[in-house]
C-alpha cells in the first residue's frame, strides 16, 4: 500500500460527460501528479501541483482541468469526454517540489471506461 | 521525445533464472528511475540512481547507469513467479519542466514457476 488513495475505482460514462476523479496524496508529501495511461500512449503525465499551486503540466487536453485543495487532495476534471478518453488515470505523490528528485508514489489508480 | 524506451518488450523466464532489461533516453538527466506494475495495477517505485552513479543495488535488484550511452539496465537475480509484472523506466530530463516524468513502453515480465 504506497499511502496514495484514489476514488472510484472504476468509471463508466458516456461520450460527452463530465467526471471527476480524486486523489488523496501521503501524509505529508505536498506533491501530486496525474498521470494517464494508455494502451497506445503508454503512461503520460498530465500535470503536477505541489502545495496548492500548479507546478508544470504535460499532456493535458484543455478539456481537462486540475486542482489542488488546502488539504493537499486533488482533483483531477474530465469534462465533453470521448471514446478515447478510456485510459487508467493515475495519481502520485511525493515530497518535493521537484518530484523527478525523489521517488513517487503512485495510487492504485482510477478505469475510466467512456461507451 | 524523451521518453525512455524499454527493451524488450517482453521477456520470459523460467523462475531461479536472472532477467535483465534495458532503458535508453535521449537527453541528459538528473536521475533515472525504475518502477514495477502488476497488471491494471498502481506503479511501485524500485529503484533510484542518480547520473553521478553508475551501479545501485537494493536486494535482488541491481541497476546500472552509462550516461555517456544513455542507457540503463535493471537486473533481476534468481527472479520469482511473483516477479512477474511490467517494469519502467523514468527520467527526469534535465533542463525540463521540474517535477515531471517520462516513461517508456514499460518490459512485461513473465516469471514462469
Amino acid at each position: 500500500d504506497s499511502g496514495v488513495t484514489q476514488t472510484p475505482k472504476h468509471l463508466i460514462t458516456a461520450t460527452g460527460q463530465r467526471v471527476t476523479l480524486r486523489c488523496s496524496p501521503r501524509s505529508g508529501d505536498l506533491s501530486v501528479y496525474w498521470y494517464q495511461q494508455s494502451l497506445d500512449q503508454g503512461l503520460q503525465f498530465l500535470i503536477q501541483y505541489y502545495n496548492g499551486e500548479e507546478r508544470a503540466k504535460g499532456n493535458i487536453l484543455e478539456r481537462f482541468s486540475a486542482q489542488q485543495f488546502p488539504d493537499l487532495h486533488s482533483e483531477l476534471n474530465l469534462s465533453s469526454l470521448e471514446l478515447g478518453d478510456s485510459a487508467l488515470y493515475f495519481c502520485a505523490s511525493s515530497v518535493a517540489r521537484s518530484g523527478a528528485l525523489h521517488e513517487q508514489y503512485f495510487g492504485p489508480g482510477t478505469r475510466l471506461t467512456v461507451t | 521525445s524523451q521518453q525512455g524506451e524499454e527493451d524488450p518488450q517482453a521477456l520470459s523466464i523460467q523462475e531461479g533464472e536472472n532477467a535483465t532489461m534495458n532503458c535508453s533516453y535521449k537527453t541528459s538527466i538528473n536521475n533515472l528511475q525504475w518502477y514495477r506494475q502488476n497488471s491494471g495495477r498502481g506503479l511501485v517505485h524500485l529503484i533510484l540512481i542518480r547520473s553521478n552513479e553508475r551501479e545501485k543495488h537494493s536486494g535482488r535488484l541491481r541497476v546500472t547507469l552509462d550516461t555517456s550511452k544513455k542507457s540503463s539496465s535493471l537486473l533481476i537475480t534468481a527472479s520469482r513467479a511473483a516477479d512477474t509484472a511490467s517494469y519502467f523506466c523514468a527520467t527526469d530530463g534535465r533542463g525540463s519542466t521540474l517535477g515531471r516524468l517520462y516513461f517508456g513502453r514499460g518490459t512485461q515480465l513473465t516469471v514462469w514457476p
